[in-house]
C-alpha cells in the first residue's frame, strides 16, 4: 500500500514568519511530487510541483525534494492570514500519474 | 486561465437513485481523473481516463461507478444505486499527456446522500 504521510496539525505561525510543512512517502519509485493548498469546502488548488531533488523556489514558496530520504517539503515565507488552509502532499503513483494525496497539514497564520 | 468546470456544484439524492456527475476538463488536456474526498478524509483516487478508456481504478471503483466521455468536452461519474456512504465531495482534475504533468482540480461536486 502507497501511502503519503504528513502532520495533521494545525501549525500555527505567527504572520510574517517561516511555515515549515513536511511529508514522507513510501513508493522508492515515485518520480513527481506536489504541494495543494486546499481551502475548508474547496479544491485542491496546485502550488508547486518538484521533480528533482534539491529546492525548487517560487515567490514565497520553496518545495525541498529528498528522494533518499522519501521526504518532500514546503516552506513558505513571510506567512499571511491568507495562506491559512490544509497543504496536501501529493505523490504520482502508477503508470497513469494518478495522485496519491497525504491527509493534509492545517496552517494557521496568526495576525 | 483555463480551468476544470464541474456541474452541478451540490447534488441532493435519495438512497437508491442513480447520479451523474459532469466535469469539462481544459480544452489541450488529455488525461482525466475522478477523486473523492470524503468529509474529514483525505483526497482518494477513483479513476483515471485516457484515450476513451480507463487507464486505471481504485478498488473503490467497483461496478457501482463508470466513466464515460460522451463527446469531445464532457467527462461524467456515474454513480449507480447509491448508498449513504457515497457522500461526498467528488472532483475532477486533468492534465496535459506527458509524464510528471502537474493535475488540475475543479471546484467539484458535493454529494449528499439522504
Amino acid at each position: 500500500q502507497k501511502e503519503v504521510e504528513q502532520n495533521s496539525g494545525p501549525l500555527s505561525v505567527p504572520e510574517g514568519a517561516i511555515a515549515s510543512l513536511n511529508c514522507t512517502y513510501s513508493d522508492r519509485v515515485s518520480q513527481s511530487f506536489f504541494w495543494y493548498r486546499q481551502y475548508s469546502g474547496k479544491s485542491p488548488e496546485l502550488i508547486m510541483s518538484i521533480y528533482s531533488n534539491g529546492d525548487k523556489e517560487d515567490g514565497r514558496f520553496t518545495a525541498q525534494l529528498n528522494k533518499a530520504s522519501q521526504y518532500v517539503s514546503l516552506l513558505i515565507r513571510d506567512s499571511q492570514p491568507s495562506d491559512s488552509a490544509t497543504y496536501l502532499c501529493a505523490v504520482t503513483g502508477g503508470a497513469t500519474n494518478k495522485l496519491i494525496f497525504g491527509t493534509g497539514t492545517l496552517l494557521a497564520v496568526q495576525p | 486561465e483555463p480551468e476544470v468546470t464541474q456541474t452541478p456544484s451540490h447534488q441532493v439524492t435519495q438512497m437508491g437513485q442513480e447520479v451523474i456527475l459532469r466535469c469539462v476538463p481544459i480544452s489541450n488536456h488529455l488525461y482525466f481523473y475522478w477523486y473523492r474526498q470524503i468529509l474529514g478524509q483525505k483526497v482518494e483516487f477513483l479513476v483515471s481516463f485516457y484515450n476513451n478508456e480507463i487507464s486505471e481504478k481504485s478498488e473503490i471503483f467497483d461496478d457501482q461507478f463508470s466513466v464515460e466521455r460522451p463527446d469531445g468536452s464532457n467527462f461524467t461519474l456515474k454513480i449507480r444505486s447509491t448508498k449513504l456512504e457515497d457522500s461526498a465531495m467528488y472532483f475532477c482534475a486533468s492534465s496535459v499527456p506527458g509524464s510528471n504533468q502537474p493535475q488540475h482540480f475543479g471546484d467539484g461536486t458535493r454529494l449528499s446522500i439522504l
